[in-house]
């Protein structure tokens, strides 16, 4: 039974446009909310995290916001460009093992 | 500097047959992970080393399944008697620490039983 699920499977987006990845959870134990990146043939690295006291974090083009009472949280990659394109894992954890989400395809077409 | 090596990088085996995955984490790092990727799926959790800790197996989907990890640092997975369901990239991860350092994975194995 996934603990995270994750939304789309896959999405196409513009260059410059914005990519919006959709992650729900079930478990309040949950502390820890990371996103990791991957391109084809790589491991997976880890992109941006937050945790569930700060509602929103920004790194440069990437935004996590995040909904404790929903519990829900989402991934926004603004102003996407084609080096953008790759998997999208969503992922949460209460210690030191991390539940991921089925992943997000993304596409960036120039 | 080095990262997570992980080898083969590649592993095509014949039904019936055991394999063995390496992995070396990064040179420091206590905590050791094993993830499987199946197509189309999220990573799913197999093995955790921390230290000299007894390792977390509660992941393992079989008990032909198991790891080892020798002197705090070489990995290695095992599967006996491989099955097609086997076939899946298999990923090793390891972190400074437990809590919330960030995981750091190798390029996976490729695994594809015939």
């Amino acid at each position: 039974q996934q603990q995270v699920k994750q939304s789309p499977q896959s999405l196409i987006v513009q260059k410059g446009g914005i990519s919006i990845i959709n992650c729900a959870y079930e478990n309040t134990a949950f502390d820890y909310f990371p996103w990791y990146q991957q391109f084809p043939g790589k491991g997976p690295a880890l992109l941006i995290a937050i945790r569930p006291d700060v509602s929103e974090k920004k790194e440069g083009r990437f935004t996590i916001s995040f909904n404790k009472s929903a519990k829900q949280f989402s991934l926004h990659i603004m102003d996407s460009q084609p080096g953008d394109s790759a998997t999208y894992f969503c992922a949460a954890t209460n210690d030191y093992k991390l539940s991921f989400g089925a992943g997000t395809t993304v596409t960036v077409r120039a | 500097g080095a990262g997570v090596s992980q080898s083969p990088s590649n592993k095509v085996t014949e039904k019936g047959k055991d394999v063995e995955l390496r992995c070396d984490p990064i040179s420091g790092h206590t905590a050791l992970y094993w993830y499987r990727q199946s197509l189309g799926q999220g990573l799913e959790f197999l093995i955790y080393f921390q230290g000299n800790s007894a390792p977390d197996k509660s992941g393992l989907p079989s008990d032909r399944f198991s790891a080892e990890r020798t002197g705090g640092s070489v990995s290695t997975l095992t599967i006996q008697r491989t099955q097609q369901e086997d076939s899946a990239v298999y990923l090793c991860a390891s972190s400074s620490s437990q809590g919330n350092s960030p995981l750091h994975f190798g390029n996976g194995t490729r695994l594809t039983v015939t």
